[in-house]
């Protein structure tokens, strides 16, 4: 059984600092990583894909990535209240890659 | 950008009705997806598709159905729906070539069944 965890929070960050979400993952074959947010009533919104071990960083975003300890994180620097979501932690595997996800992590950024 | 439309953003039904839940994608995406998300439980993958008519089991497909007639199309189906199935049902594609993989979401449809 696939399995992704992450913290469910909720994970509460005043307005201009750095939201740190973390994800792992048991399927040491996965090959490809996301992060969605997902506003609340809203369908899950990628963010951020990773293939390859290290940083990646998009704008605010930044996602890293450790196969050999099947860890991976979001960072959001300068947090803003718009930024309030949950984010969902997917990983992909499978003939069709398809995504197992995690039970997501709600942010509230206070202003 | 790409553009995944569900037919419906609100739908009530009754139980043991036939209902049919559309998706279209217009990127000429081969992969298409279905899950259910509810409450504590996430997003979980129901069936997808790797091409036309072609059709593969996810997670949790008792109760449902699917159907892949054209390419951009894939329809959900709940042959007799039960109140179990109420959820927040999202449609997905993905290019389904080369390493990206990336899935994209339609804006969900919110299912009631009375």
């Amino acid at each position: 059984q696939k399995e992704v965890e992450q913290n469910s929070g909720p994970l509460s960050v005043p307005e201009g600092a750095i939201a740190s979400l973390n994800c792992t993952y048991s399927d040491r074959v996965s090959q490809s990583f996301f992060w969605y947010r997902q506003y609340s009533g809203k369908s899950p919104e990628l963010i951020m894909s990773i293939y390859s071990n290290g940083d990646k960083e998009d704008g605010r975003f930044t996602a890293q990535l450790n196969k050999a300890s099947q860890y991976v994180s979001l960072l959001i620097r300068d947090s803003q209240p718009s930024d309030s979501a949950t984010y969902l932690c997917a990983v992909s595997s499978g003939s069709a890659r398809q995504l197992t996800f995690g039970s997501g992590t709600q942010l509230t950024v206070l202003p | 950008d790409v553009k995944v439309t569900q037919s419906s953003r609100y739908l009530v039904k009754r139980t043991g009705e036939k209902v049919f839940l559309e998706c279209v994608q217009d990127m000429d995406h081969e992969n298409m997806f279905w899950y259910r998300q509810d409450p504590g439980l996430g997003l979980r993958l129901i069936y997808f598709s790797y091409d036309v008519k072609m059709k593969e089991k996810g997670d949790i497909p008792e109760g449902y159905s699917v159907s892949r007639e054209k390419k951009e199309r894939f329809s959900l189906i709940l042959e007799s729906a039960s109140t179990n199935q109420t959820s927040m049902y999202l449609c997905a594609s993905a290019s389904g070539s080369g390493v990206v993989d990336e899935q994209f979401f339609g804006p969900g449809t919110r299912l009631t069944v009375l």
